[in-house]
């Protein structure tokens, strides 16, 4: 079975500080990979995805993920942090099981990233 | 254009009655999930519909049905509420098959008292 880990619940980072929240993984075949972010009282928005290729990933906002196969890691990063940048980010692996129709995802417990001014 | 849209926004049941949500896709988009997430946690999948089909089920007891109609919206049914199914109720759609990225709807909070 596919699973995703956060092991920080909080990270806390002074603005304009470079940010990373981490990510591992566990997939049974080739690891499909998605970083979200979300708003209070908001869904989830997409920021980024590893399917294949570079092992850099750039996305939304600035945002931007290092993907690590040896290390099964997928930690999302951001060169310079943005107090609108707070938010709860939910790293996910897409879970096969077979076909291709949809989006069918495992997500990991969620960190909260919170930018100070 | 409208995104993923869902109603209500908040929802408050008695344990033992039954809840449907409600779900409007994306526009062009002709695959509908829901997910649960409760307070803390990550979202969970409950189920995945295509066509009209219930194609993909997470580890959701048969209280949890769901259905899509011919324009691609879909309803979460659930029966005989719990406790426990107090959760943000979380949609997403997306448009045809492949490694793809969701779009999520603002989620229905759902209170059991």
């Amino acid at each position: 079975a596919q699973s995703v880990a956060q092991p920080e619940d909080q990270v806390n980072v002074a603005e304009g500080n470079p940010l990373t929240v981490k990510c591992t993984y566990s997939v049974s075949g080739n690891p499909y990979l998605f970083w979200y972010v979300q708003y209070p009282n908001r869904g989830l928005q997409f920021l980024l995805k590893y399917i294949t290729g570079d092992n850099l990933v750039k996305g939304s906002y600035g945002f931007e993920a290092e993907f690590n196969k040896s290390q099964t890691s997928f930690h999302l990063k951001k060169p310079s942090a943005l107090v609108s940048d707070s938010a709860l980010y939910f790293c996910a692996v897409r879970d096969i099981n077979g076909d291709n129709y949809g989006q069918n995802f495992v997500f990991g417990p969620g960190t909260r990233l919170s930018v100070l001014p | 254009d409208a995104g993923v849209t869902q109603s209500p926004t908040h929802l408050i049941k008695t344990r033992g009655q039954q809840v449907t949500l409600r779900c409007s896709p994306k526009s062009g988009h002709d695959t509908v999930s829901w997910y649960q997430q409760a307070l803390g946690q990550g979202p969970q999948f409950i189920f995945q519909y295509y066509e009209e089909e219930e194609r993909q089920r997470g580890n959701f007891p048969d209280r949890f049905s769901g259905h899509q109609f011919p324009n691609y919206s879909s309803e979460l049914n659930v029966n005989a509420l719990l406790l426990g199914d107090s959760a943000l109720y979380l949609c997403a759609s997306s448009h045809g098959t492949g490694i793809i990225e969701a779009f999520f709807g603002q989620g229905t909070r759902l209170t059991v008292v």
